[in-house]
């Protein structure tokens, strides 16, 4: 089955505590990214990727990192999360059609 | 001013109504238009995509776009239970890097039985 997958789905977490987000597509898919998802806001990108080792910011990227090693994965870094960060997140791919983006299923993310 | 603006509702609607969605924009280079659906707890799905201004059917769906009047709009017809979601409009350039699509803030709509 075609699909992109995040881990974990749910985190609750503590300020100035690493942590790592992992997405992964199975679709082959050149370009992925990160989304944001807060109420009244709307789904905001963080970060996105269009090759192995090709990733530029998005419209919110700061507090976060990423990195594309694999084409099939690309991890989300909070290397010092704060409350702020408190939000759902998704990862999300595509091949070179811009509006087909296939989403994760979310992972929702608190930070205390 | 944000580039997609969408009314968040919530919308409750009857079941067999017509529903009228609605997003207007400001980036006068966006050439697709986006309509995604996210049910709870899901990431969101495409539904409709339109290229430039016109419209397209897809069975009980159909998507509008107005370049002239920057509007976008998506019409369900005989609304059902399992349309109840929220809907997210998005606009994107042609072959932007990174697939960067702008997204509205969503609306809530509640199909009753």
């Amino acid at each position: 089955e075609a699909q992109v997958t995040q881990n974990p789905r749910y985190l609750i977490t503590v300020t100035g505590k690493k942590l790592t987000v992992t997405c992964s597509q199975n679709m082959n898919h050149e370009y992925m990214s990160w989304y944001r998802q807060d109420p009244g806001l709307g789904l905001r990108q963080i970060y996105y990727s269009m090759n192995v080792e090709v990733t530029d910011k998005g419209d919110v990227p700061e507090g976060y990192k990423v990195s594309r090693k694999e084409k099939r994965n690309f991890p989300l870094i909070l290397e010092s999360p704060s409350p702020n960060q408190t939000s759902l997140y998704f990862c999300a791919s595509r091949h070179d059609r811009a509006y087909e983006q296939y989403f994760g299923p979310g992972t929702r993310l608190t930070v205390t | 001013q944000k580039e997609v603006e969408q009314d968040p509702g919530p919308l409750s609607v009857p079941e067999g109504a017509i529903v009228s969605l609605n997003c207007t924009y400001s980036n006068s280079a966006f050439q697709y238009f986006m309509w995604y659906r996210q049910y709870s707890r899901k990431g969101p799905e495409l539904l409709m995509y339109t290229y430039s201004s016109g419209n397209k059917e897809d069975g009980r769906f159909t998507a509008q776009v107005d370049k002239s009047s920057k509007y976008i709009s998506l019409f369900i017809r005989d609304s059902q239970p399992s349309d109840s979601a929220t809907y997210l409009c998005a606009g994107a350039r042609s072959g932007n890097q990174g697939g960067k699509l702008i997204f509205g803030q969503g609306t809530e709509l509640s199909v009753k039985p």
